[in-house]
Parts: C-alpha cells; structure tokens; sequence
C-alpha cells in the first residue's frame, strides 16, 4: 500500500541549513508536497514539486526528487527559530491530486 | 478572510455521544476531505468530496458519515463516538490541480 516517511525529528542551530527527508513508496505519485504546522494551527502548504522535476527551489527553500529512489527532501537555507514547526511530505496519488497520503511529519528545532 | 473554518475548536464527548464538526470553505473549492491527525501517525483520510452530492470514504472511515449538499459544507458526523476517535480533527479543500489543500485550524476532541 502506499507509504511515506519521515525521521520524527531534527534540531539545527540558527543559520545553518536543514535538510528534512522523506520517502515514500507509490510509484504513481503525481505531485508530492511539502507542508508546514506550526503549534495549535492547521497544515499550511509550503511548496510542492511536479513528478517528472527533479528540483525546484522557492526562496530559502529547494525541493530535490530522486525518483528512482523515492526520496524527497527539503532544504531550509539560513533557518530561523520562525521555522521551528512540524514538517509533512505528501504525495498525491491520482490525477486529480485530491487523494494525499501524508507522513507522520518531522519537527523541527532550532537552537538560537 | 477567505479560507477554512471549522468549529468547535475543542470538544469533550461522553462514550456514545454523537456529534458533527463543522467545515465551511468560502473559495468555492470543489475537493474537501476530512484528516484526523494522531501523535507520530501522520494524517490519516477519513472522507472525501469531489463535489456537492458526491462523497467517498478514505483510509479510516469507521464511526464517521459525511454529506456535501452544498460546495461550501462538508460536515463530519460521529455517530457513537468511542474513545479511540480522540484525536485532532482537520478539514481541508482544494482545487483540482498541483496546489495542494487549504487547511482549517482544526478541532480537538476528547473522548471520555
């Protein structure tokens, strides 16, 4: 069936980069994303990456797909105590790209 | 401001109450699903809207109906609730395409 995962947790210090990992194990995945909870709040999408790209990059964030491996990550450049929060990978599954499948989520410390 | 509203924020239930949490979205999405979210579990699907009248169930439907009658609605019913649905309760809606859900701020609820 389909899965994704993550490590439960990483701890930087201020202005060092962090590199959350993920990977999952549906093939057919259309989109995969990464998303943002921070304490008491909803998830809030952070940015996704289309199947057939291998990178995108958006500000202090670049997204890298290994598809061959099924390995997503997320590189956060200069990370602040802002960033501090709970991270999801996701992937959709159909066409449609309404039926996600979300990991257990990564938090997040950072040290000032 | 546009977006997704759930209520209640929090809920305390007897065994065998039932209850519905409420979801409106105002960005006349067509896609709405209802996640709960448990410690290291990730977010799970409940159920699905792909449109008014038109519902499915996800991966953990058991003990919750749904309706969509109207685009902007899509209420989650705990028929008899058990204190294994205590969780944190999310609803999210969507477009069609690569940009991923639009979250509530959630619904914490406890079962005693």
């Amino acid at each position: 069936g389909e899965d994704v995962e993550q490590s439960l947790f990483l701890s930087v210090r201020e202005g060092d980069s962090s590199v959350i990992n993920c990977t999952y194990t549906d093939s057919s995945s259309t989109y995969l994303y990464w998303y943002k909870q921070e304490p008491g709040a909803g998830l809030q999408l952070l940015t996704y990456i289309f199947s057939n790209m291998d990178m995108k990059q958006d500000q202090r964030l670049t997204v890298l797909l290994n598809k061959k491996d099924k390995h997503l990550s997320l590189r956060i450049a200069d990370t602040q105590t802002g960033d501090s929060a709970i991270y999801f990978c996701a992937e959709s599954i159909d066409t449609g790209g309404f039926k996600t499948i979300f990991g257990a989520g990564t938090r997040l410390f950072v040290k000032a | 401001n546009a977006g997704v509203t759930q209520t209640p924020k929090f809920q305390v239930l007897k065994t065998g109450q039932s209850m519905t949490l409420q979801c409106a979205q105002d960005m006349n999405h067509e896609y709405m699903s209802w996640y709960r979210q448990d410690p290291g579990m990730g977010l799970r699907l409940i159920h699905y809207s792909v449109g008014a009248g038109i519902t499915d169930q996800g991966e953990v439907p058991n003990g919750y109906n749904v309706s969509r009658s109207t685009t902007e609605d899509f209420p989650l019913r705990l028929l008899s609730a058990a204190p294994s649905q205590t969780s944190v309760y999310f609803c999210a809606s969507r477009e069609q395409g690569a940009r991923g859900y639009t979250f509530g701020s959630g619904t914490r609820l406890t079962v005693v």
